[in-house]
């Protein structure tokens, strides 16, 4: 089966401009996260998504958002970049349990670059 | 809040030598997760544990959950040039999963 696919792979983007980030889950998957994973940070964790409701969210500003639509696709939004916003965005997907889940599939991820 | 910390942050070791990482949480976790991620790749998972005390094995890689469930390990016998990567294991939060700093090993041929 098709795995998680992030779109697109590279993005290149000035300062102060605003991007969005699509993910596609593996089907049947109703769960989809985000993690932002830079050098010093590793894997900081975003949002999640379950059922087109956000669940839980990271601690980052509020210039990060997201969205599931009803096909359980997800978007992730920045707006006025900063430099600090350059970094390796991953999308997991996953089927979920009363405690957690059965493992993150995780999709290739956007690198994102603000210049 | 919740943290996930890891041992060693880099390990090098000898194609053949046995390697060791630590994962440590600051709460009781009701599940572990360990994952691998290549260099230029995506974390990939590995395996999870959900009892305390648990031990799973993955041909040479042993993976095990401590009695209070606050800490993990991840053993590799006998590392091969294969097992190069950074290894990650995750707690579960509140409908998140907190990563470890994660552990990068290279193995010299």
């Amino acid at each position: 089966k098709a795995g998680v696919t992030q779109t697109p792979r590279y993005l290149i983007k000035t300062r102060g401009q605003q991007v969005t980030l699509s993910c596609s889950p593996i089907s049947g998957h109703r769960s989809v996260s985000w993690y932002q994973q830079t050098p010093g940070q590793g894997l900081q964790f975003l949002f999640e998504y379950f059922s087109e409701t956000q669940r839980n969210k990271g601690n980052f500003p509020g210039r990060f958002s997201g969205r599931q639509f009803s096909n359980s696709r997800s978007e992730m939004n920045v707006s006025t970049l900063e430099l600090g916003d350059s970094a390796l965005y991953l999308c997991a997907s996953s089927r979920t349990t009363r405690d957690g889940n059965y493992g993150y599939t995780f999709g290739s991820g956007t690198r994102l670059t603000v210049v | 809040g919740q943290q996930v910390m890891q041992i060693p942050q880099y390990q090098h070791v000898q194609e053949g030598e046995d390697f060791t990482t630590y994962c440590n949480s600051s709460t009781t976790l009701s599940n572990i997760q360990w994952y691998k991620q290549r260099p230029g790749g995506h974390p990939v998972f590995l395996i999870q544990l959900v009892k305390s005390g648990e031990v799973k094995k993955q041909k040479r890689l042993t993976f095990q959950f401590g009695e209070a469930k606050k800490n993990s390990s991840l053993h590799i016998t006998a590392t091969q040039t294969t097992d190069v990567g950074t290894y990650f294991c995750a707690g579960v939060g509140t409908y998140k999963y907190i990563f470890g700093t994660g552990t990068r090993l290279k193995v010299l041929a």
